[in-house]
């Protein structure tokens, strides 16, 4: 069974920083690429981050690039997402998913002072 | 970036009835490249319907997809009270952007 569980959400001050974490298990988490979406409190989806199944392509929206990065570990079978300078709008829940199919449970971040 | 509008944004429905919602993009999309989902409260989005028209495992054949270019839609035959969800469209033919959603509840 795919199962994606993902930690390290909480309160954060505008412009703090926070990494959260995607354990992986059930598949060969190698052989995907891992992508970070968000749901904001009105409800609304927003694809954060791509990265490639060996880590060396990622994505981004322009709305995170240049302070959100993710990254991954194969060996660990564990995604993550940097995340910095960050704002009131990164208010969110974090789902970590193997788009399209499969999203872990999410965690939630909450920037505000 | 691609646009999709979703309408209506909030729906009832009876159950029996059939329902017919729909995602709109801003510039056309690849039917390969437009998928569905569905969430319900507390649970994180389950892909419903991908491809434009091909049913996920598990979802029941009273759903239907359909559409192309910048036009889609999602049918349910004959809605039952499980189908009360939230339905969102998903698009990756260029980045990749998700519709508003749409709010199902039973009349």
């Amino acid at each position: 069974e795919v199962m994606l569980v993902e930690s390290g959400g909480g309160l954060v001050k505008p412009g703090g920083s926070l990494k959260l974490s995607c354990a992986a298990s059930g598949f060969t988490f190698s052989s995907y690429a891992m992508s970070w979406v968000r749901q904001t409190p009105e409800k609304r989806l927003e694809w954060v981050a791509t990265i490639s199944s060996g880590g060396s392509y990622t994505y981004y929206p322009d709305s995170v690039k240049g302070r959100f990065t993710i990254s991954r570990d194969n060996a660990k079978n564990t995604l993550y997402l940097q995340m910095s300078s960050l704002r009131s709008e990164d208010t969110a829940m974090y789902y970590c998913a193997r788009l399209e199919s499969y999203w872990g449970q999410g965690t939630t971040l909450t920037v505000s002072s | 970036q691609i646009v999709l509008t979703q309408s209506p944004a909030i729906m009832s429905a009876s159950l029996g009835e059939r329902v017919t919602m729909t995602c709109t993009a801003s510039s056309s999309v690849s039917s390969s490249y437009l998928h569905w989902y569905q969430q319900k409260p507390g649970s994180s989005p389950k892909l419903w319907i991908y491809s434009t028209s091909n049913l996920a495992s598990g979802v029941p054949a009273r759903f239907s997809g359909s559409g192309s270019g910048t036009s889609y839609s999602l049918t349910i035959s004959s809605m039952e009270a499980e189908d009360a969800a939230t339905y969102y469209c998903h698009q990756y033919h260029r980045s990749r952007t998700f519709g508003g959603g749409t709010k199902l509840e039973i009349k």
